[in-house]
């Protein structure tokens, strides 16, 4: 597609179920990012993937969230056992490399979960 | 540590008025990149320009410009003449080469515009 995809856009779920959030990144992109914008802690990092691994992991809130990709392209990050305080918008990110110098991150319009 | 401050959490103006959005920032990098990226009401950010720490020049863009100043870590925004369809929310963010590319963000200032 012509740009960043994500999946469902709205997610309503009640606590302690299990949510899949999917990304389809712009096609060529080999770097991929997550982010989480809430309003109390504003755009926060997640985890970014270089092809299909991701060397950077810190700023996943708790190890109820994971997140993988595969072939390259889609990736799904899924947080377990939702709590209320996961209720935000999750965005997804991709750029043509990892290197700062051709890294400019296009962003998909996120999916809206609410933890009831 | 790295951070990103935009200190203007809210700025109304009515539609022809210049408006300044600031942005400090902190890092130990010598290499970096700023970005602003605009989010309209429909959520989607968008993006709008890229700096890199070794490139001063300020930048103009139609309506809109930017001041980039290492000696005071600061990278403003300018919008010239504005318009109602500039309403948003605005965020500057850092990336630094040693963090992959992962983009720090300030917390973003609300921009209204009014005819």
């Amino acid at each position: 597609g012509a740009g960043v995809s994500q999946s469902p856009s709205n997610k309503v779920t009640e606590k302690g179920k299990d949510v899949e959030l999917r990304c389809d990144p712009i096609s060529g992109h080999t770097a991929l990012y997550w982010y989480r914008q809430s309003l109390g802690q504003g755009l926060e990092f997640l985890i970014y993937f270089q092809g299909n691994s991701a060397p950077d992991k810190s700023g996943l809130p708790s190890d109820r969230f994971s997140a993988e990709r595969t072939g390259g392209s889609v990736s799904t990050l899924t947080i377990q056992r939702t709590q209320q305080e996961d209720s935000a918008v999750y965005l997804c990110a991709s750029s043509l490399e990892l290197s700062l110098a051709k890294n400019i991150q296009y962003f998909g319009a996120g999916t809206r979960l609410s933890v009831l | 540590a790295q951070k990103v401050t935009q200190a203007q959490t809210e700025i109304s103006v009515v539609e022809k008025e210049d408006v300044t959005l600031d942005c400090v920032y902190e890092t130990r990098d010598t290499t970096y990149y700023l970005f602003w990226y605009k989010q309209p009401p429909s959520g989607e950010l968008v993006f709008l320009i890229r700096r890199n720490s070794f490139d001063e020049q300020n930048e103009i863009s139609g309506r809109y410009s930017w001041n980039f100043q290492k000696s005071t870590s600061s990278f403003n925004f300018t919008i010239t003449a504005s318009q109602v369809v500039d309403s948003a929310v605005y965020f500057c963010a850092l990336s630094e080469a040693q963090g992959g590319g992962k983009l720090i963000f300030g917390q973003g200032t609300e921009l209204s515009v009014k005819p």
